[in-house]
């Protein structure tokens, strides 16, 4: 079975940081681009930020330019978001998905989603 | 970035209706258009990619059209199982953005 499992999201004060995990299952990992994409409580989606199917490409939305670092370890199946500096505005469920082309740099859709890990900045 | 405008926020209509939903882009995309449909509590699951390709498993009912700034989102014959949120999401720059969203509901 394709699957997909987030952890590591808790209640974190502002400022503070926070590493995300994404456990990949059912697919071959290191061939698909990976996502960070995010949804705030009763909001919409945002998405966050990718890395390459070789991990050598990454790019960010402009909210986590610089406070944000993806990346991933082909050989244990995993993708990471460590997040720095975090704001209140930053409060959301965190979903990894997967890209649907392999072996492509370029994003195309999201066709396997894992279930979130909820983040909350509060003091 | 490049903005999507999603139309309408929200919709009520009756099982059996055809249901559309539009998306419009804020420069040209070519065809680089997917829909999503995300039910309460749940992940999004994708529908539709590169604008009119159904992805596998998905019901023929669902169906994507456009290409440049206008894009089409139908339901040809809606089910009580539709009712979610649906959004679309354009991947024609690295800058990737969703639209703000569409609530489905049974009248």
């Amino acid at each position: 079975e394709v699957q997909l499992v987030e952890s590591g999201g808790v209640v974190v004060q502002p400022g503070g940081s926070l590493r995300l995990s994404c456990a990949a299952s059912g697919f071959t990992f290191d061939d698909y681009t990976m996502h960070w994409v995010r949804q705030a409580p009763g909001k919409g989606l945002e998405w966050v930020s990718l890395i390459s199917w070789d991990g050598g490409s990454t790019y960010y939305a402009d909210s986590v330019k610089g406070r944000f670092t993806i990346s991933r370890d082909n050989s244990k199946n995993s993708l990471y978001l460590q997040m720095n500096s975090l704001r209140t505005e930053d409060t959301a469920l965190y979903y990894c998905a997967k890209d649907n082309a392999p072996r492509h740099y370029d994003p195309h859709a999201f066709d396997i989603w894992g279930q979130g890990t909820m983040v909350t900045v509060s003091s | 970035d490049i903005q999507m405008t999603q139309s309408p926020s929200s919709l009520s209509a009756s099982v059996g209706d055809r249901v559309t939903i539009t998306c419009q882009a804020s420069q040209d995309i070519s065809n680089y258009l997917n829909w999503y449909q995300q039910k309460p509590g749940k992940a999004p699951k994708l529908l539709i990619y590169d604008a009119s390709n159904l992805e596998t498993g998905v019901p023929s009912r669902f169906s994507g059209s456009g290409s440049g700034t206008d894009f089409t989102f139908t339901i040809s014959s809606l089910q009580p199982e539709d009712i979610a949120t649906y959004y679309c999401q354009q991947y024609d720059n690295l800058l990737i953005t969703f639209g703000q969203g569409t609530r489905l509901e049974i009248k």
